[in-house]
């Protein structure tokens, strides 16, 4: 089965500098690619995502990047702020045709951004 | 429009113990789900459901069972609950992953903290 290895587990940057995590996956059929981000206290939110007939994504200071040859993919967060705290999770999962798709997380990586 | 909810947020439980957990989503999705998260571990697929009347295991299903009598609600049930099922439990829900653009992305509900003395 597919396996996500997600670092670093944690991270700590200077309010308005970048961030960045990297994900590997094992399965080279997954073709979809979520982050999501979850606060203390709250379930996890979708913040972005991308499929893999698609090398970069970005949504404002949010972009993310994929490579399937070497089977990772990176989110990056530009000019962070206090409010991105938070643990990032990134997944991997098959999506698409008739079967269930199981969704398969990394181990989170905790952000904390200094004012 | 609340999206998925979850019930109760939080509960206290003794060993051998029983209850279940209720999630109900608002989005029309045929896929629902069951995760765990401890520390360290990330997520965890516990069960899972395709849609009304049928459910199937995911990652970590011993010592859970799960119902889905209606198309909007997704029960998890302990029923015998042991300190090792203390976690918070997350319930999701999503359409298949072949519509919607082909994503099925996984909408989640707030958590519930279960401990198990």
């Amino acid at each position: 089965g597919e396996n996500v290895e997600q670092h670093p587990s944690t991270l700590s940057v200077q309010e308005g500098d970048s961030a960045v995590i990297k994900c590997t996956y094992s399965d080279s059929a997954s073709n979809y690619f979520p982050w999501y981000k979850q606060e203390l206290g709250k379930g996890p939110q979708l913040i972005i995502d991308i499929r893999s007939n698609v090398g970069e994504k970005k949504d404002q200071r949010i972009a993310v990047t994929l490579n399937k040859t070497a089977k990772h993919f990176s989110l990056h967060i530009t000019e962070t702020q206090p409010e991105d705290s938070a643990v990032y999770f990134c997944a991997a999962i098959l999506a698409g045709g008739t079967s269930y798709g199981k969704l398969t997380f990394g181990q989170g990586t905790i952000l904390t951004v200094h004012p | 429009n609340a999206g998925v909810t979850q019930t109760p947020k939080f509960r206290v439980l003794k060993t051998g113990q029983s209850m279940t957990l209720l999630c109900a989503q608002d989005m029309n999705h045929e896929y629902m789900y069951w995760y765990r998260q401890d520390p360290g571990m990330g997520l965890r697929l516990i069960h899972y459901s395709v849609g009304e009347g049928t459910t199937a295991k995911g990652e970590v299903p011993d010592g859970y069972n799960v119902s889905r009598l209606k198309k909007q609600n997704f029960l998890l049930g302990l029923e015998s609950a042991a300190p090792s099922q203390t976690s918070v439990y997350f319930c999701a829900s999503s359409f298949p992953p072949w519509v919607a653009g082909g994503r099925g992305t996984q909408y989640f509900g707030p958590g519930t903290r279960l401990t198990v003395l």
